[in-house]
């Protein structure tokens, strides 16, 4: 998957758990992406960063943070996950901005009972 | 709002025929347009990208776009049972946010 690495690849937890998934890239692309999947909606956009430490909102921001440390991870946060929240999530690089040509990671599948 | 609309399916065809996807948005504004390719339970995959009005053809892959009318298509030619997946049609707008459709789901019969 184009040098993209989500972890973990599966989780269940508890609502109000914190909750962090990693993307991790080596690809040294400037823009990653944290979508969401749920049937019927296709992909959400949550959170986009287009440097190191710039980050900013996507369609479906609340109840979620983002950080990026280094160019090669980008990290989503649930601070206190609800059920609403239990969805496949899909990290994406692109190496231009405006979100073209995407290139995904496997997934991660957060369940939240 | 901006949205991209599709069928969602199944669209079943037979081995061989072409298939057709549509997709519609809701933005004039809107300048470039993609597919993306889903199996199942996979990650979505690039397979067509097209920015101007016309047909742009890849192997068996069409993809037309009309933005007089703002619908974009997929046809796909001589259909194999490997073809068998979710297609997702994605518009960028001017914000430079790519919008995703829910996906059409194709299923080839052999």
């Amino acid at each position: 998957d184009a040098g993209i690495t989500q972890s973990p690849r599966h989780k269940v937890t508890e609502t109000g758990t914190p909750v962090t998934l990693r993307c991790h890239q080596t690809e040294n692309h400037r823009y990653m992406y944290w979508y969401r999947q749920d049937p019927g909606h296709g992909l959400r956009l949550i959170h986009y960063s287009y440097g190191v430490k710039d980050t900013d909102k996507g369609e479906v921001s609340d109840g979620y943070s983002v950080s990026r440390s280094k160019t090669e991870d980008f990290l989503l946060t649930l601070e206190s996950a609800t059920s609403s929240q239990t969805s496949v999530y899909f990290c994406a690089i692109s190496e231009a901005g405006g979100n073209e040509k995407l290139f995904f990671g496997s997934g991660t599948q957060l369940s939240v009972l | 709002q901006k949205e991209v609309e599709q069928n969602s399916g199944p669209l079943s065809v037979p081995e061989g025929a072409i298939a057709s996807l549509n997709c519609t948005y809701s933005d004039r504004g809107s300048q470039s347009f993609f597919w993306y390719r889903q199996y199942s339970g996979k990650s979505p995959e690039l397979i067509m990208f097209i920015y101007s009005n016309g047909d742009k053809e890849d192997g068996r892959f069409t993809a037309q776009l009309n933005k007089a009318s703002q619908y974009v298509s997929l046809l796909i030619r001589d259909s194999q049972p490997s073809d068998s997946a979710t297609y997702l049609c994605a518009a960028r707008f001017n914000d430079y946010k790519l919008s995703f459709g829910a996906g059409t789901t194709v299923t080839v019969r052999a």
